[in-house]
């Protein structure tokens, strides 16, 4: 089945304690990107990848890391998390030509106390 | 500046009655845009995109590049249809700008 799979689904943890959220997709899809979901201001972008070892910045990247040393995954990572980063994070994948629609994981739920 | 706006945070309808949600967008170039859906607890779901021009569970959307409006309308709203709507817009290499999203509740 072709999917977006994120690990963990819900995490609560500490200010500062370092964390990283799994990404993978099983599409082959060169194209790669992460969004946090807060009320009120809807989806945005943090990172994207467009192929394997070429990421960028999205709308807020600050405070958040990513690699893309395989095609198939895409982790967020966050060095020094802080309570502003509590928020529902969603993984992303399409074909990188076109205007091909994005397929979104299940999404990761963190609070950062 | 490259902008989606969906002005109603809540619609709320009856089972049967006409649907649409509004999406206007900022943009220079040639816009592709887009409809994902959200239904409770679940992932986002790409619902249609303009460039297609299908209809997708009853609902379209048609591009008016004039008023740079992309709504999205459905005649008779059903229960199942209640959900968190999105529209976003393709700015170039697959980057997407969203909307903040509109809640539709339809009650029986």
């Amino acid at each position: 089945e072709a999917q977006v799979t994120q690990n963990p689904r819900y995490l609560i943890t500490v200010t500062g304690k370092k964390l990283t959220v799994t990404c993978s997709q099983n599409m082959n899809h060169e194209y790669m990107s992460w969004y946090r979901q807060d009320p009120g201001l809807g989806l945005r972008q943090i990172y994207y990848s467009m192929n394997v070892e070429v990421t960028d910045k999205g709308d807020v990247p600050e405070g958040y890391k990513v690699s893309r040393k395989e095609k198939r995954n895409f982790p967020l990572i966050l060095e020094s998390p802080s309570p502003n980063q509590t928020s529902l994070y969603f993984c992303a994948s399409s074909l990188s030509q076109g205007n091909q629609p994005q397929h979104f994981g299940d999404g990761t739920r963190l609070s950062i106390l | 500046a490259q902008r989606v706006t969906q002005p109603e945070k809540l619609l709320s309808v009856f089972k049967g009655a006409p649907v649409e949600l509004k999406c206007n967008y900022s943009y220079s170039g040639s816009p592709e845009l887009f409809w994902y859906v959200q239904y409770s607890r679940q992932r986002l779901q790409l619902l249609l995109r303009h460039i297609s021009r299908e209809s997708i569970k009853g609902f379209t959307a048609d591009l008016n590049k004039g008023e740079t409006s992309f709504h999205l309308k459905k005649p008779f709203a059903q229960e199942e249809d209640s959900a968190m709507y999105y529209c976003a817009l393709n700015t170039g290499f697959q980057k997407l700008v969203f909307g903040t999203g509109t809640r539709l509740l339809v009650s029986p």
